[in-house]
């Protein structure tokens, strides 16, 4: 069945610092990749997606991931973390019958 | 554009009860889709449609039910509420399908007692 996984319930960072928000994928054929951010009493905004091309994606807020078909992940990363970046991030891959399957989430708390 | 809008934004329900969750979108898209979210578990699909008129079951259907009779309106209904429907509901649009971004309503939050 295809379905993420985002092995860490929690990432803290210091403020300037880089971040990595990890995401493992499990998918027959070519995998539809994406991450999503939820801020406090939100609902989910698209980051980015992986669907084909290059493996380093580029998205929203200065977020990019890093498609790696050897190792089946597609961790989030951002060269200078900042404080507003505090939130709850969930990596999905569509499935073969369309539907989007989410990971459990990961919530990054960035320090001043 | 509003986007997608989700009313209401808080309910309590008592065990039995019944209520339709609204959700509106004013992007023009085809797909639709409901989602709860349970504390740690990330995004369930309910039910989703890919046009006015289509609806399709997802992960979690039971205990829901949807109708499509408009592209902008996708309403979640809820016969007989349980407590195990306690959840925040997430409904969402997109373009031509999920290989596209999916753009999300606030949210409700419905708590079953």
């Amino acid at each position: 069945a295809q379905s993420v996984a985002q092995p860490e319930d929690q990432v803290n960072v210091a403020e300037g610092n880089p971040l990595t928000v990890k995401c493992t994928y499990s998918v027959s054929g070519n995998p539809y990749l994406f991450w999503y951010v939820q801020y406090p009493n939100r609902g989910l905004q698209f980051l980015l997606k992986y669907i084909t091309g290059d493996n380093l994606v580029k998205g929203s807020y200065g977020f990019e991931a890093e498609f790696n078909k050897s190792q089946t992940s597609f961790h989030l990363k951002k060269p200078s973390a900042l404080v507003s970046d505090s939130a709850l991030y969930f990596c999905a891959v569509r499935d073969m019958n369309s539907v989007m399957r989410f990971g459990a989430g990961t919530r990054l708390t960035v320090k001043p | 554009n509003a986007g997608v809008t989700q009313t209401p934004k808080f309910r309590i329900l008592k065990i039995g009860q019944s209520m339709t969750l609204q959700c509106t979108q004013d992007m023009n898209h085809n797909y639709m889709y409901w989602y709860r979210q349970d504390p740690g578990m990330g995004l369930k699909l309910i039910y989703y449609s890919v046009g006015a008129g289509i609806t399709d079951k997802g992960e979690v259907p039971n205990g829901y039910n949807v109708s499509r009779s408009t592209t902008e309106d996708f309403p979640l209904r809820l016969e007989l509420a349980a407590p195990s429907q306690t959840s925040v509901y997430f409904c969402a649009s997109s373009d031509q399908g999920t290989v596209n971004e999916q753009f999300f309503g606030p949210g409700t939050r419905l708590t079953v007692l």
